[in-house]
């Protein structure tokens, strides 16, 4: 199947910084990207959807200023955590569909976060 | 290495019962998810299971056996909408989540 890069896959980072983590599909354009965070022992959460070129559309409940995604190419989708807090620690898992109505999504390996 | 085992691909009949199996091998263990995932979509959250057992929500079960590295989903009733496919995912120690290749089921009337 296609391969979906996600990374860092580990990051600690202060309270008050900003993390970003990319991820990238390096096979196939990506048109529609996905952002998940998962907390421990609970299911994984859809924070945002993006499409490239577009501003991407937030979950209910996600702050969009805190969680800034860009979609620039149809190869690089970016989340960045900005000014972290402990609460923000969490694991983030990323997922890249194609083009084409059909096309099936492909998950990246996520990034633990642990702010600090 | 860590692995997660599902068969590819399985039919069934609307209104009947299937069941579709997951074996595992993890580097600890944190719980393992059952997604449905339509073509095209997001996968959808179905189930969580850390604790040996069965759990029950509506038309969907789910099993976990952790001293056999096994689980399955269980679906009842079928509908021609759960068409789709039902990936098992396992949560390794360090919270990395362990995917299965996923299971097409496909509901025939």
């Amino acid at each position: 199947g296609a391969v979906v890069s996600q990374h860092p896959s580990r990051v600690i980072c202060k309270s008050g910084t900003s993390v970003k983590i990319e991820c990238r599909s390096l096979d196939f354009q990506a048109t529609t990207m996905f952002w998940y965070r998962q907390f421990p022992k609970k299911s994984l959460m859809l924070m945002a959807t993006s499409n490239e070129g577009s501003k991407a559309t937030y979950e209910q409940g996600v702050e969009k200023d805190k969680f800034l995604i860009n979609h620039a190419s149809l190869t690089l989708s970016t989340l960045t955590v900005t000014s972290a807090h402990p609460e923000d620690s969490s694991f983030y898992i990323c997922s890249a569909r194609g083009t084409g109505g059909d096309t099936e999504a492909f998950f990246g390996q996520g990034t633990r976060l642990t702010v600090v | 290495g860590q692995n997660i085992d599902q068969p590819t691909e399985m039919t069934a009949t609307e209104g009947a019962i299937v069941q579709i199996n997951c074996t595992y091998q993890t580097s600890g263990f944190n719980g393992l998810f059952w997604y449905q995932q339509h073509a095209g979509e997001a996968p959808t959250f179905l189930s969580y299971n850390v604790l040996d057992g069965l759990e029950e929500k509506g038309r969907f079960s789910s099993f976990l056996s952790r001293s056999k590295g096994y689980s399955y989903l269980l679906l009842k009733e079928l509908q021609m909408k759960d068409s789709a496919s039902y990936l098992c995912v396992s949560v390794d120690s360090n919270y990395q989540l362990i995917w299965g290749a996923g299971t097409k089921l496909i509901i025939k009337p």
